[in-house]
């Protein structure tokens, strides 16, 4: 089944460089997504691609059918649910479960 | 508008009736797209238009699900007969066009509940 996997939780510190793991079983998908979702509002993309990829204080790197999202320099406010997705046949993003990062001072 | 909306924001309906979900993409956006997000979950993929025309219903659960987008804009997702397993949030996105290089710009949803 075409699924994307990723940590329910991950945890740090203020200051520090988060990680975040996403790896998925699309056999016919090459670009990840990463998004970023405060509850009730809309998701935003913070980066994607088929290449190692950073936008400001987001990293993306990238391999066939793994991804990690480096978030620099964390501060309590990206406190929040981070979404690893790919896209399959070139339409319908498949997402996995999301993130939730907590973020201590 | 500046991004995509949804309306409403919330809907609170009971088992058995009938719903419309509407969404505004961005405009200029030929491709939308509807996804459900149930608690816990991930969104997931129902329907995808490219214009006016149902490119993918793939993701529909089933027949009371119908979607409509008649002048290639606006659309609406229509719920029949509604149950419980139904509330989630339904989540609208647009994108210049389809294909992998073309961002989806999502809105904040609908949060369907359904007693």
């Amino acid at each position: 089944k075409d699924q994307v996997f990723q940590p329910s939780t991950v945890a740090s510190s203020e200051g520090a460089v988060v990680e975040i793991f996403c790896n998925h079983s699309v056999s016919n998908a090459y670009n990840f997504f990463w998004y970023l979702h405060f509850p009730g509002c809309a998701p935003r993309l913070l980066v994607k691609g088929s290449k190692p990829s950073q936008q400001g204080r987001y990293n993306m790197t990238y391999e066939r059918f793994s991804s990690s999202l480096l978030i620099l320099q964390v501060r309590e406010a990206d406190a929040a649910v981070y979404y690893c997705a790919v896209c399959q046949a070139g339409t319908a993003l498949i997402f996995g479960k999301g993130t939730t990062l907590s973020v201590s001072s | 508008g500046a991004g995509v909306s949804q309306t409403p924001s919330n809907k609170v309906t009971e088992k058995g009736k009938y719903v419309e979900l509407r969404c505004d993409p961005i405009s200029g956006h030929t491709a939308l797209y509807w996804y459900r997000q149930s608690l816990g979950q991930g969104p997931e993929f129902l329907i995808y238009f490219q214009g006016t025309g149902a490119a993918d219903d793939s993701g529909l659960p089933n027949d009371r699900f119908f979607a409509v987008r008649p002048e290639g804009s606006v659309s609406t997702l229509k719920i029949q007969r509604t149950e419980r397993g139904d509330s989630a949030v339904y989540l609208c996105a647009s994108s210049w066009t389809s294909g992998e290089n073309n961002e989806q710009f999502f809105g904040p949803g609908t949060r369907l509940t359904v007693l």
